[in-house]
């Protein structure tokens, strides 16, 4: 079972936005709504920051955004700022279980 | 605060075993069902298994299915992996975390490292 594919690295510089793609067949991101992103600092565990598709939990700030658009799901950091250097790994319900997309290293230049 | 905190992690030859566990604190552990997902060095993030809150189910990945086995004690708040027939793509950090909403994993562990090596 492959993975959801990311781009492997994605930059910009500070106050910029920046999007972060995650796309599957449509047997897997397409037609489920149970989406959700993470962000990871080196040496540390993952954090949840958008649960099915859209929705931030509490304390997540208001900065990432998420969206989908047929088999892609997409994650916007607005006003880039140096702690959001990190990799983002997206995650979708999948017939077998839950199934991560291949991780995207972002850099803030 | 919550809180989980794995151990029993190390390095194991191949085809041995080793199980690891999960404490869990601060929250209603046997409400939840809880996942194991593991990281090989440099790469992303696999799931491995989960169970349901009263541990009625089970569901795993099928790279570790007839190999793992993971249970969950709620008398202690504590989540296991017992990992069997242990194989050099093994290798990787495991993190406990718990489920939310069927596919969102809202707390995590610090993970513990496996290294499957001869």
């Amino acid at each position: 079972q492959s993975a959801l594919t990311q781009p492997a690295s994605v930059s910009g510089s500070p106050g910029q936005s920046i999007t972060i793609s995650c796309t599957r067949t449509s047997s897997d991101v397409g037609s489920y709504n149970l989406i959700s992103w993470y962000q990871q600092h080196p040496g540390k565990a993952p954090k949840l920051l958008i649960y099915e598709i859209t929705k931030r939990p509490s304390g997540v700030s208001n900065r990432f955004s998420g969206s989908k658009s047929g088999n892609t799901a997409s994650l916007t950091i607005s006003g880039l700022q140096g702690e959001d250097e990190a990799d983002y790994h997206c995650c979708s319900y999948a017939g077998s279980g839950p199934l991560f997309g291949t991780g995207t290293k972002v850099t803030v230049l | 605060q919550v809180q989980l905190v794995e151990s029993g992690g190390g390095v194991v030859q191949p085809g041995r075993s080793l199980r690891l566990s999960c404490v869990a604190s601060e929250f209603t552990f046997s409400a939840y069902a809880m996942h194991w997902v593991r990281q090989a060095p440099d790469k992303g993030l696999e799931w491995v298994a989960v169970i349901s809150y009263d541990g009625s189910n089970k569901y795993y990945a099928d790279a570790v299915k007839g190999r793992f086995t993971i249970s969950k004690d709620n008398s202690k708040n504590t989540l296991y992996l017992q990992m069997n027939s242990l194989r050099a793509d093994d290798t990787a950090i495991y993190y406990c975390a718990r489920d939310f909403l069927l596919s969102a994993f809202d707390i995590w562990g610090q993970g513990t490292p496996v290294t499957v090596s001869s």
